[in-house]
């Protein structure tokens, strides 16, 4: 079993649609969870950063944190043709620790 | 956000040369830096680990010799691929962590090797 796993898609949508991007993991220890935009042939750009369970949210941005099920979410809210790119969930153990990225999803949103 | 910035953003060497990459945290300091490599339609790979003043951690698998790593200050890491050849030919992105929690990883925006 992959440390991190995540749907790679392609996932396609049409404008204004709502957008779920999940991601599940095995190591319980895992304690920040973050998200990841990254356009082709660019590098990637954090959206979401949360520490923990809980949700949080950043204009059409939600990021939530299940650890109980060991589950992240990103939803995106009256997506946009300019939302298409990859989506890479990471996490990290702590301080100074390595991120575990996933693998990353594929969105395309149809004008 | 924070500014991680790179260069080259894009170089062509010939097989057999040396090609150092920077990669500068602009407006924050950072004790770690991380160095990946991405090919196409794949997820990043670590590389190493970079810590200023002291030597860097490398993934099982990579080349010490070959990928050298100097982080001679709190806002440069350097990545030098030695001797390259076309295999090493792919996108390297740089990271720097930012804050006391160390819970912020701020990307570079690659840079693109091509080797010949």
């Amino acid at each position: 079993q992959k440390e991190v796993e995540q749907d790679p898609g392609p996932l396609s949508v049409p404008e204004g649609a709502i957008v779920s991007l999940n991601c599940t993991y095995s190591n319980s220890a895992f304690q920040y969870f973050m998200w990841y935009r990254q356009y082709s042939r660019k590098g990637p750009e954090l959206l979401m950063y949360t520490y923990s369970s809980g949700n949080k949210e950043d204009g059409r941005f939600t990021a939530q944190v299940d650890k109980s099920s060991k589950y992240i979410s990103l939803f995106i809210r009256d997506s946009q043709p300019s939302d298409s790119a990859t989506y890479l969930c990471a996490m990290s153990l702590g301080y100074g620790q390595n991120f575990v990225f996933g693998p990353g999803t594929r969105l395309s949103v149809l004008p | 956000g924070a500014v991680v910035s790179q260069h080259p953003s894009w170089v062509i060497c010939k097989s057999g040369t040396s090609v150092k990459i920077e990669c500068r945290s602009l407006d924050f300091q950072a004790t770690t830096m991380f160095w990946y490599r991405q090919f196409p339609k794949q997820s990043l790979m670590l590389m190493a680990t970079s810590n200023e003043g002291s030597k860097a951690t490398y993934e099982q698998g990579v080349e010490k010799d070959k990928f050298l790593i100097n982080h001679a200050s709190l806002t440069l890491s350097t990545l030098t691929v030695t001797s390259a050849h076309p295999e090493d030919s792919s996108f390297y992105i740089c990271s720097a962590i930012r804050g006391l929690a160390g819970s912020e990883q701020f990307f570079g925006p690659g840079t693109r090797l091509t080797v010949l």
